[in-house]
């Protein structure tokens, strides 16, 4: 069965920073493009971010650019999210998800989301 | 960017009526285009795929149509578990999402 766990949510100052990880289970990792995709309180569903397999290729959505990083460690299973200079707007849930296997954006699973709240 | 436009905002409908949810692109998105499923609380779920294709695990009552910049989504006969929010996005370009359409209980 295919799990994506997020941690690292929580409450933070503005101009301050926090990592999101996301451990996965069930599928070999090193195969699989992974993504951030997050969701304001009350809102819609924004991509934050996404990285290849391999780790070759990043890719950010222009409100984050500059500001986060996206990474993986495939000995791990594990995806993160290093969040610089926070903003109140970046407040969200952030979830972990996995591409198809043969789908380049097609978010199939989805962790449970980890809340980060910026005051 | 590509912006998705989503209507109605607000579908209220009965169990056992059809909904249909539309989704418009402000350019062509050819047939890159994903519905999702949010109920409150959950991540959302993987319904449609590329316009038409049922992902693993949707009934057959979910079907998807559509090219360029306009779509639709149909759940023939709404059974009380389809009422949720959905969401459009298009993975033509640098991903982009449409700001949902809430089917409710009438």
């Amino acid at each position: 069965e295919v799990q994506l766990v997020e941690s690292g949510g929580g409450l933070v100052k503005s101009g301050g920073s926090l990592r999101l990880s996301c451990a996965a289970s069930g599928f070999t990792f090193n195969k699989y493009g992974m993504n951030w995709v997050r969701q304001a309180p009350g809102k819609g569903l924004e991509w934050v971010s996404s990285i290849t397999s391999t780790a070759s290729y990043t890719s950010y959505a222009d409100s984050v650019k500059g500001r986060f990083t996206i990474s993986r460690d495939n000995a791990k299973n594990s995806l993160s999210l290093q969040m610089h200079s926070l903003r109140a707007d970046d407040t969200a849930v952030y979830y972990c998800t996995r591409d198809d296997a043969r789908l380049l954006s097609v978010y199939e699973f989805w962790g449970q989301g980890t809340l980060v709240t910026v005051s | 960017e590509v912006v998705l436009t989503q209507s109605p905002a607000t579908l209220s409908l009965s169990p056992g009526e059809r909904a249909t949810l539309s989704c418009r692109a402000s350019e062509s998105v050819r047939n890159y285009l994903v519905w999702y499923q949010q109920k409150p609380g959950q991540a959302p779920r993987l319904v449609i795929y590329d316009t038409s294709n049922r992902a693993t695990g949707i009934p057959a009552r979910f079907s998807g149509s559509g090219s360029g910049t306009d779509f639709t989504l149909t759940i023939n006969s709404l059974e009380p578990e389809d009422f949720a929010v959905y969401y459009c996005q298009q993975r033509s370009k640098t991903t982009t999402f449409g700001g949902g359409t809430k089917v409710e209980i009438k």
